[in-house]
Parts: C-alpha cells; structure tokens; sequence
C-alpha cells in the first residue's frame, strides 16, 4: 500500500508566487513526517520534520491529522529553491513519496 | 567533517554477475540506512541496521540482495546474480540515534548508480 502520496510529478511557478506542494500520507497512528529535497547534483538532505514546527528557507508545513496531509508551502518561491522534493512518513522505517520537481521560473 | 560516502559511483555489470556496493556512513552514527532509487521514483527502504544488526531486512527484494556491517560501521550490500530491474541508485544514509520512532535526522550519501546490462 501506498504510504505516502506525492500527486504532481512537476511543479512551475514563477519567482515571487506561492508554491505549495502536496503530501497525503496513509498511517493511522501518530506519523512522523519529514519533507527532504534534492538539489540539482546534490544529495538528498533533510529540509524539515513536522515534530520541530520550524520554517526552513522560508517553507513551513503543517500537519493535518483530519486530511492526513503535510503539504510544503512557501509564500514567496525563489530561483534557488528549484529541485526535487521529497516526503517521507517514518513508522519504524522511512516510507518515501514518488517526489514533485520544483522549477522556480524567472 | 566528512559525509557519508559511496563507493562505486557507477558500477556497470552484466545480467547474471555478482556486485557489492559500498557505504561508509559518518563516524559515530550508529544507524545504517540502505534504500533503492529507480527513475522517476523515491527511496524505496532496503535494510537497516543498528550497529552490527540488520534491525529490519523487511524492504529486501528477494534473497538475491544480502547487506552486512561486521563491525558496526562501513556496510556492503551484495547482490547475487543481478537482474537488468536492479538498475537503479542505490542510496545509504545514516543517524546518530536508532531507528524506529525516534525523531532522527538521515544524512544521505551520493548514491551508486547500478546498470545491470
């Protein structure tokens, strides 16, 4: 079964607009979630976790138990924050989303 | 101070032939990660270790796949007559704290990318 569902495989916007990307994940207990991304020749790194509430480079994302979705947002998308993102649920060990493509355009 | 590591970055074998690929994660991280990247997908999970253990093989495709970590640090995961669907990266990560529900970060090596010919 499909832990976690990622449903754009791309995503573009341009500099300066909203993005949000979508995450519904499938766990009845209490997840733990993780969004990672991967820049162009990079490795993948973690970007946040849900558990520490924080906002890295300007993204936050809120866990909604209700529509059990993490979805990634940033009000103001720039150039540098073009890669591949990734969410993962970990429950005894890390389910990973198919990933969506952020192309930040100009 | 240094990331985790991979070695090859590119392994190209033939149907049938054996390959071990292999990992040295960060000094003094005691958890081991191995996931599997086919195109346009994410890390698939593999195998995880806790120091020397394989603390859930679940993820292993069949028992052509085999990792070890004798000694706590460095892991090798070995695949016995390789099939052309093995192509993919081959990712290892590894964390300070154990695995399961603790809220660990997993640092990521680069990948080896495994052509199976």
């Amino acid at each position: 079964a499909q832990r976690v569902t990622q449903p754009e495989k791309l995503l573009s916007v341009f500099k300066g607009a909203p993005v949000e990307l979508k995450c519904n994940y499938s766990y009845s207990g209490s997840p733990e979630l993780f969004w990672y991304v991967q820049y162009s020749r990079q490795r993948l790194q973690l970007l946040l976790r849900h558990i520490s509430r924080e906002s890295i480079k300007g993204f936050t994302a809120d866990l909604n138990k209700g529509e059990t979705s993490f979805h990634l947002k940033k009000p103001f998308a720039q150039e540098e924050d073009s890669a591949m993102y990734y969410c993962a649920l970990n429950f005894n060990k890390f389910y990973f989303g198919s990933g969506t493509k952020l192309n930040v355009k100009p | 101070g240094a990331g985790v590591s991979q070695t090859p970055s590119n392994k190209v074998t033939e149907k049938g032939k054996y390959v071990e690929l292999r990992c040295d994660p960060i000094s003094g991280h005691t958890a081991l990660y191995w996931y599997r990247q086919s195109l346009g997908q994410g890390p698939e999970f593999l195998i995880y270790f806790q120091g020397t253990g394989a603390a859930d093989d679940s993820g292993l495709p069949n028992d052509r796949f085999f990792a070890v970590r004798p000694e706590g640090s460095v892991s090798t995961l070995k695949i016995q007559r390789t099939e052309r669907g093995d192509s993919a990266v081959y990712l290892c990560a590894s964390s300070l704290l154990s695995g399961g529900r603790v809220y660990n970060e997993q640092f990521f090596g680069p990948g080896t990318r495994l052509t199976v010919l």
